[in-house]
């Protein structure tokens, strides 16, 4: 069964430090990986997606795509309060348009 | 450029009853996906429509179904409808021509409660 692994949280972080999460993939067909951010009550809004094997950095957000060891990392630097959300890992496979989700890290910055 | 809609914002129905459920996509967007999303199971496919075509399908009961207009709105139901029917019900639309690279906009759901 092709699944997203993350640590559901919640992972707390003070204001100013970097916020690290973290998912696995069992699904090698997997292509391409996004990070979605979801407050409460709210629908996913994108943050970042990522292709290929190495960093992809936008503003205070980083992500990691290691696709030989089916993992992907979101790194958030000088994290705010207003970062406190769930974060939402999904991948798309090969010749696909479904989005495969894992449950969501919960995020918490405290001031 | 105006966002994915969705309409209703809130529905509260009983069981056996039957609900639709729309979706308009980002202009020019022709590809709509629709996800289930509840605590305990988190966010689901459910289907993708492109050309009023379904091209995808999760792993859903036939109760729920959709389908596509030819401008590319969408409109999903479920059919005689059960308690674990209660979701977050989102629509996210993309421009549909690159298979497996393609990244998706999130409406802004539909919340859904079975009494």
């Amino acid at each position: 069964q092709k699944e997203v692994e993350q640590n559901s949280g919640p992972l707390s972080v003070p204001e100013g430090a970097i916020a690290s999460l973290n998912c696995t993939y069992s699904d090698r067909g997997s292509q391409s990986f996004f990070w979605y951010r979801q407050y409460s009550g709210k629908s996913p809004e994108l943050i970042m997606f990522i292709y290929s094997n190495g960093d992809k950095e936008d503003g205070r957000f980083t992500a990691q795509l290691n696709k030989a060891s089916q993992y992907v990392s979101l790194l958030i630097r000088d994290s705010q309060p207003s970062d406190s959300a769930t974060y939402l890992c999904p991948y798309s496979g090969a010749g696909s348009y479904q989005l495969t989700f894992g449950k969501g890290t919960k995020l918490s910055v405290i001031p | 450029k105006a966002g994915v809609t969705q309409t209703p914002r809130y529905l509260i129905k009983t069981r056996g009853q039957q609900v639709t459920l729309s979706c308009s996509p980002i202009s020019g967007h022709r590809s709509v996906s629709w996800y289930q999303q509840t605590p305990g199971q988190g966010l689901q496919f459910l289907f993708e429509y492109f050309s009023e075509t379904q091209r995808n399908k999760g792993n859903f009961p036939g109760r729920f179904s959709g389908r596509q207009f030819s401008n590319s709105r969408s409109e999903m139901n479920v059919s005689t409808l059960e308690l674990g029917d209660s979701a977050l019900y989102l629509c996210a639309s993309s421009p549909g021509g690159s298979a497996g690279r393609e990244t998706q906009y999130f409406g802004p759901g539909t919340r859904l409660l079975v009494l």
